[in-house]
């Protein structure tokens, strides 16, 4: 079956712009879950989403927002963009995402260069 | 806080051979899950291994296996019969209940594989 599809895989996109990124779950899989990876804070949580709604947040900005749509879908917005905002942005979908079914499924990223 | 330690950033091994990478986490649940996941120069993160807390056995797959201690909080991974095609970043990740189940991941561990 298909993996996990994000898009665009690299954006590049001026300071004080925003940005939207799409991620497209495994087929039957209802959680997604947001993750930035810098070289210098390595991989951290932004949020996850279950059925539509926002289940976890991690600690980042309110310009770090997200949405799920009724068919899993995803996709995560950052508005007016710093330099630090660089950076890759995995997305992962799991069954549920907690319990016994907690196997995230990653996808490949969509690089994020902001100048 | 919940933290994951790799203390290893680099590591290098022949083809052929064995090699342990480490990994330490600290927190006060008792029902946790770990993971250990490989990211190649693709960027797509693959789950390598996993293991549930409340599991004395060591996970195995293939040529990968773990070796935990869960009173120590360590969470080594093993890998034996080294292939070129090993060559990776290698994360540690866990996550509890508590954390909402978001993946709580290492700075990575990159691993070369030499002829």
């Amino acid at each position: 079956k298909a993996g996990v599809t994000q898009t665009p895989r690299y954006l590049i996109k001026t300071r004080g712009q925003q940005v939207t990124l799409s991620c497209s779950p495994i087929s039957g899989h209802r959680s997604v879950s947001w993750y930035q990876q810098t070289p210098g804070q390595g991989l951290q949580f932004l949020f996850e989403y279950f059925s539509e709604t926002q289940r976890n947040k991690g600690n980042f900005p309110g310009r770090f927002s997200g949405r799920q749509f009724s068919n899993s879908r995803s996709e995560m917005n950052v508005s007016t963009l710093e330099l630090g905002d660089s950076a890759l942005y995995l997305c992962a979908s799991s069954l549920q995402g907690q319990g016994s079914n907690t196997e995230a499924f990653f996808g490949q990223g969509t690089r994020l260069t902001v100048v | 806080a919940q933290t994951v330690t790799q203390s290893q950033p680099e590591m290098s091994v022949q083809e052929a051979e064995t090699v342990t990478l480490s990994c330490t986490y600290d927190t006060s649940e008792n029902n946790y899950y770990l993971f250990w996941y490989k990211q190649p120069p693709s960027r797509q993160m693959i789950l390598v291994i996993r293991q549930e807390a409340y599991k004395q056995q060591n996970a195995t797959e293939n040529r990968f296996s773990v070796n935990f201690q869960k009173a120590a909080k360590s969470f080594s991974l093993k890998i034996s019969d080294s292939q070129l095609g090993d060559t990776a970043m290698y994360f540690c990740a866990f996550m509890t209940r508590n954390s909402g189940y978001a993946l709580n991941f290492g700075k990575g561990t990159s691993l070369l594989v030499t002829p």
